[in-house]
C-alpha cells in the first residue's frame, strides 16, 4: 500500500535557525513527489515537484531533495512568515488516477 | 490568473441533513479533484474528474456522497444524509492535463463543514 510518513509532527524554531523536515514514502512506482504549504484556514499552496532520486529544487529559503525512500525540505534562516503546515504527497505511477497521497504534515512555528 | 473558487467557505448543519459544495476550477483545466481533509490529517481524494467523466471514485462513500461535473467545468459535491464523521474541510483542486500525467494540482480555499 502506498504510504507517506512525515516527521516531526511539529517543529518550533527561532528566527534564523535552519532545520529540515522529513518525508518518508513507500510507493509502487513514483511518478512525482510534491511539497505543499498550508496556512490556517487556507488550501494547500504548491511549492515543489520532484521526479527522481538526486533531484533538488530551491525557492527562496526552501530547498527540497529526493532519495529513493525519502525527501527532505530544508529551511535556511527561516522567518516568522515561514510558519505553516508543510505537506508532502506522492503520486504513484500507473493507472488512470492522478491522486495525491498525503502525509499528515509538519507544523512549523518560527519565533522572532 | 484566477485560482480555484469554492463556496460556501463555512457550513454548519445537523446530522442527517443534506449539504452541497460548489467548485469552479482554474480556466482550461481538464482535471478536477475533491479531497476531504479531517483535522490533523492530510487531504484524502474522494473523486477525480477528467472533463465531465469520473476517473476515480474508489474512496467516495457512495451511499451518502455524490458529485457531478456538468459541461466539464464547475462541480458540485453533495452529502445526504450527513454524519458526525463528515466534519472536515472539503478541498477542490484542478490540474491542467489529463489523467496519467504528472502535473501540479492547485487547490482552492476549501469549505469547512461542521456536523452537529
Amino acid at each position: 500500500e502506498d504510504q507517506v510518513t512525515q516527521s516531526p509532527e511539529a517543529l518550533r524554531l527561532q528566527e534564523g535557525e535552519s532545520s529540515s523536515l522529513n518525508c518518508s514514502y513507500t510507493v509502487s512506482g513514483l511518478r512525482g513527489l510534491f511539497w505543499y504549504r498550508q496556512d490556517p484556514g487556507k488550501g494547500p499552496e504548491f511549492l515543489f515537484t520532484l521526479y527522481s532520486a538526486g533531484e533538488e529544487k530551491e525557492k527562496e529559503r526552501l530547498k527540497a531533495t529526493l532519495t529513493k525512500k525519502e525527501s527532505f525540505l530544508h529551511i535556511t534562516a527561516p522567518k516568522p512568515e515561514d510558519s505553516a503546515t508543510y505537506l508532502c504527497a506522492v503520486q504513484a505511477r500507473g493507472g488512470a488516477t492522478n491522486k495525491l497521497i498525503f502525509g499528515t504534515g509538519t507544523l512549523l512555528a518560527v519565533q522572532p | 490568473e484566477a485560482g480555484v473558487a469554492q463556496s460556501p467557505r463555512y457550513k454548519i448543519i445537523e446530522k442527517r441533513q443534506s449539504v452541497a459544495f460548489w467548485c469552479n476550477p482554474i480556466s482550461g483545466h481538464a482535471t478536477l479533484y475533491w479531497y476531504q481533509q479531517i483535522l490533523g490529517q492530510g487531504p484524502k481524494l474522494l473523486i477525480q474528474f477528467q472533463n465531465n467523466g469520473v476517473v476515480d471514485d474508489s474512496q467516495l462513500p457512495k451511499d451518502r456522497f455524490s458529485a457531478e461535473r456538468l459541461k466539464g467545468v464547475d462541480s458540485t459535491l453533495k452529502i445526504q444524509p450527513a454524519k458526525l464523521e463528515d466534519s472536515a474541510v472539503y478541498l477542490c483542486a484542478s490540474s491542467p492535463r489529463a489523467r496519467g500525467f504528472t502535473d501540479t494540482q492547485y487547490f482552492g480555499p476549501g469549505t469547512r463543514l461542521t456536523v452537529l
